[in-house]
């Protein structure tokens, strides 16, 4: 079936360098492509988003570039903050409005 | 500010009980998911409705069912809990793009 992997698992970076999370999805037909950060006992929250029709969007500190050729899509968070610390999911719209969810990515930025 | 509010943060419940979870949302969405989080395996779909009374199956909704009588909530029933349902779960409403999440229930089943 249709799914969404995300790599990697986990990612430790010093306070200052840069992370970047990237995901693959199989459903050529995906059009839209969302990122969420779940902070410890919180809810996924959206962060930033990218539709099909263009190839990279950037809102202050993080960035979405999409792939289309290739299926694949990445988060880069520039000058990492502790605060920044927290599980990060991709998704892919494969129908409707349903989402296929990666795995996570804890991310830990050592002060 | 969009709210969805799932009526309780933590249960424990014991194996063959009948178990509800609600979820409200006060943001006149069409569309509402539940899914359970569970450690390795990301978010996972149990049910959707895209409109009232309307519901559709998910990747995983053996031994759940659902229930929307109102557009605002969206109630998760596990008719006879057992120990494998043991979650994270996590309902959210979409209007077109993305979800708003609630704050999540951690069930316990023993």
């Amino acid at each position: 079936g249709e799914n969404v992997e995300q790599h990697p698992s986990t990612l430790s970076v010093q306070e200052g360098d840069s992370a970047v999370i990237k995901c693959t999805y199989s459903d050529s037909a995906s059009n839209y492509f969302p990122w969420y950060k779940q902070e410890l006992g919180k809810r996924p929250q959206l962060i930033i988003d990218i539709r099909s029709n263009v190839g990279e969007k950037k809102d202050q500190r993080i960035a979405v570039t999409l792939n289309k050729t290739a299926k694949h899509f990445s988060l880069h968070i520039t000058e990492t903050q502790p605060e920044d610390s927290a599980v990060y999911f991709c998704a892919a719209r494969y129908t409707g409005n349903q989402f296929y969810f990666g795995t996570g990515t804890s991310l830990t930025v050592i002060p | 500010d969009v709210k969805v509010t799932q009526s309780s943060r933590y249960l424990v419940k014991r194996t063959g009980e009948k178990v509800f979870l609600e979820c409200v949302q006060d943001m006149d969405h069409e569309n509402m998911f539940w899914y359970r989080q569970d450690p390795g395996l990301g978010l996972r779909l149990i049910y959707f409705s895209y409109d009232v009374k309307m519901k559709e199956k998910g990747d995983i909704p053996e031994g759940y069912s659902v229930s929307r009588e109102k557009k605002e909530r969206f109630s998760l029933i596990l008719e006879s809990a057992s120990t494998n349902q043991t979650s994270m779960y996590l309902c959210a409403s979409s209007l077109k793009f993305g979800y708003t999440f609630g704050s999540g229930t951690r069930l316990t089943v023993v």
